[in-house]
C-alpha cells in the first residue's frame, strides 16, 4: 500500500540553526500538508500546499517556515532559525483531493529537538 | 481553538467488547470527519470518515455515527482486540468554508485488556 515517506526520523539541532525535512507524498496525490505535534498537545495543521503553492497556512507557519517540492517527488519543509518551542513531532501528508471530504494519509513523522 | 473536543483522555475494554469513543465539534460548517489511530512515535493511520451527508459509515470491525443537530461523532469499534491498543483523534473540516486544514482532537487513549 502506498505511504506517506519522511526523513529524517529524528533530529537534533541547536537553537538558531536551519533545519529541513523532507518528504515523499503519496504519488499521485495532489495536495500536501505539514502538521506538527508538540508533546502532549494536539496535532496541528501548519502549512497545505498545491500546485506550487501554498493554499493555506496557520498562524504558527511565520516567516521562519518556508515549504518547498523541489522536485517531482519531494515535498520540503524548512525552518530556517530553530527556536526550542519548535521542538515537536512534524508530519507531513497528502491527499488525492484538496477541498471536499478529502482524507489525508500522514507519514511516520520526524521528531525535532531544538537544543 | 477548542473546535473538536475529546473530553475522555482514557478508555478501558475488555477484548472481544465494544469500545466507543466520542468527539464533540463546535463548528456548525464541518462537514468532513476523519478518524485516526496512533501509536507512539509513529504517525495518525486513518481509520475511517464520514461525510455529513450521512449519518453511518462502516469499515469491518470500524463504524462511526455522525449526529449533527448533537454535533457529535462517535467511533464504535467491535469486536475489541489488544492491537487496538493506541491513541485515537477525531479530526474536522469544512470544505464550504473553502480550508483545506483538519482540526483535531486530543486524543482519546484506549486499552484493550485481554
Amino acid at each position: 500500500e502506498p505511504e506517506v515517506t519522511q526523513t529524517p526520523s529524528h533530529q537534533v539541532t541547536q537553537m538558531g540553526q536551519e533545519v529541513i525535512l523532507r518528504c515523499v507524498p503519496i504519488s499521485n496525490h495532489l495536495y500536501f500538508y505539514w502538521y506538527r505535534q508538540i508533546l502532549g498537545q494536539k496535532v496541528e495543521f501548519l502549512v497545505s500546499f498545491y500546485n506550487n503553492e501554498i493554499s493555506e497556512k496557520s498562524e504558527i507557519f511565520d516567516d521562519q517556515f518556508s515549504v518547498e517540492r523541489p522536485d517531482g517527488s519531494n515535498f520540503t519543509l524548512k525552518i530556517r532559525s530553530t527556536k526550542l518551542e519548535d521542538s515537536a513531532m512534524y508530519f507531513c501528508a497528502s491527499s488525492r483531493q484538496g477541498l471536499a471530504g478529502n482524507t489525508i494519509y500522514f507519514g511516520e513523522g520526524s521528531w525535532l529537538t531544538v537544543v | 481553538d477548542q473546535q473538536v473536543k475529546q473530553n475522555s483522555p482514557s478508555l478501558s475494554v475488555q477484548e472481544g467488547r465494544i469500545s466507543i469513543l466520542n468527539c464533540d465539534y463546535t463548528n456548525s460548517m464541518f462537514d468532513y470527519f476523519l478518524w485516526y489511530k496512533k501509536y507512539p512515535a509513529e504517525g495518525p493511520t486513518f481509520l475511517i470518515s464520514i461525510s455529513s451527508i450521512k449519518d453511518k459509515n462502516e469499515d469491518g470491525r470500524f463504524t462511526v455515527f455522525l449526529n449533527k443537530s448533537a454535533k457529535h461523532l462517535s467511533l464504535h469499534i467491535v469486536p475489541s482486540q489488544p492491537g487496538d491498543s493506541a491513541v485515537y483523534f477525531c479530526a474536522a473540516s469544512s470544505a464550504t468554508s473553502g480550508t483545506y486544514k483538519y482540526i483535531f482532537g486530543t486524543g482519546t487513549r484506549l486499552k484493550v485488556l485481554a
